[in-house]
Order: structure tokens, then sequence, then C-alpha cells
């Protein structure tokens, strides 16, 4: 199987605060994790991605200070909004592959997603 | 130019019968996968099927079949004998061959198509 687990599955926090979001693969090692944003009625983008042992990716136009990824094994990726907002209210998602290299042909397996909300 | 396009926002189709699903894209590199995923309302990503760009024959995963012209950049799903529980938010996505520091990509996604089955 490719299990890939999130946690928490929903999250209210408080402006300004930060909110860590884990995200597991279960029963395979994964080279490589993502994380994507995915607001309403619109479609996953990609944020970063996360190879286990070193700096995280980040897409043009995400703030690395402010989506903090640690990968430090190869089961568990975290992402930390720091000092959240209202606007960064959205469906954060998480994906894993099993390759080696994780080339074209590695399909990609998703996490159940966590839906954050910053009141 | 988007990278992924899905041209129906919606579709209503009855139940038992067989649903396209429209992508096309655009990419310059020569190697890429080609992938389909279903999110139900509950926001899960559930892997159907998997395409590489240098495969010879169209994917088959039972009910899902992907209909792929490589001159046209189209990568069409097709459901046969479509159930209820189709229901959902298909989107079709992209990754192309990884280029920097061995790492993978991430996938590019389309807009997603909203199909729902009438009974």
């Amino acid at each position: 199987g490719a299990v890939v687990s999130q946690h928490p599955s929903r999250v209210i926090c408080k402006s300004g605060t930060s909110v860590k979001i884990e995200c597991r693969s279960l029963d395979f090692q994964a080279t490589t994790m993502f994380w994507y944003r995915q607001f309403p009625k619109q479609s996953l983008m990609l944020m970063a991605t996360s190879n286990e042992g070193s700096k995280a990716t980040y897409e043009q136009g995400v703030e690395k200070d402010k989506f903090l990824i640690n990968h430090a094994s190869l089961t568990l990726s975290t992402l930390t909004v720091t000092s959240a907002h209202p606007e960064d209210s959205s469906f954060y998602i998480c994906s894993a592959t099993k390759g080696e290299r994780g080339g074209p042909t590695d399909t990609q397996y998703f996490g159940p997603g966590t839906r954050l909300t910053v009141l | 130019a988007q990278k992924i396009t899905q041209t129906q926002p919606g579709m209503f189709v009855q139940e038992k019968e067989a649903v396209t699903l429209d992508c096309t894209y655009d990419t310059s590199d020569p190697s890429y996968g080609l992938f389909w995923y279903k999110q139900p309302s509950s926001g899960e990503m559930i892997f159907l099927i998997y395409q590489g760009s240098y495969d010879q024959q169209n994917a088959t995963e039972g009910r899902y079949s992907l209909n792929f012209q490589k001159a046209r950049k189209s990568a069409n799903l097709v459901i046969s004998a479509s159930q209820l529980g189709d229901s959902a938010m298909y989107f079709c996505a992209m990754r192309e061959e990884a280029f920097s520091g061995g790492g993978a990509d991430g996938l590019t996604f389309g807009k997603g198509t909203h199909l729902i089955i009438q009974p």
C-alpha cells in the first residue's frame, strides 16, 4: 500500500499564532514530500518540495519564512504556518513519492488534507 | 500559458453511461508523467491512473482508461459504466522531468472538472 496521513485534519487558530501540520508516510519511505495548498473551489497549487535531510525548495511566491518545512526523516515532513493570518486559511495537502529518483513516473500519494481556519 | 487545461468545469452524466473528461497539456520536456486524481467532497486526493510520456499503450485501471494522444498533447480520462459514487472533482496533473539537483518535481494541476452522476 501507500498510505499518507496528516495531522491534524482540522485546525482553528487565532491570527498571529503558529500552526504545525504533520505529514507521515505510514507504510513506505518517502524520499520526497510535497506540500500543496487548495483554496475553496480551486485547484491544488504546489507550495514546496521537501527532501529528507535537506532544505525545502519553495515555489515562486511562497514565503519560506512564513511556511517552514522540516523533513526530519523518510516518513515525516512538517509544515509550520508562522504568524498565521486569515488569508492563510486554506486546505493544505501533502503528498509523498516512493521512488528513489522521483522521476516523472513516480506516483504521488496524497494525505487526507488539513483544513486551516485562521480567525 | 497554462500547463494543464481542463475545459469542462462541470458535467452531468446519467448513471451507467461512459464519461470522458478532457485534459490537454503543454510541455517542452520529452519525459513527463500524466496523472488523474479524484477528489470527493471529503477533500482527499485519490490516485486513479498514470500515463508516462514514453508509454506505447494507453493506461487502464479497472473502469478508468486514459486516452493518450501525444501528438495532440491530450490525456483524456474515460470512466466506463459510471456510478453514483463517481460524483466528485477530477483533476488532471502533470509531472515533468526533474532537472534540478536530483530532486523530484511536484505536480501541476488543472482546474478540475466537477462530475455529477445522476440516477
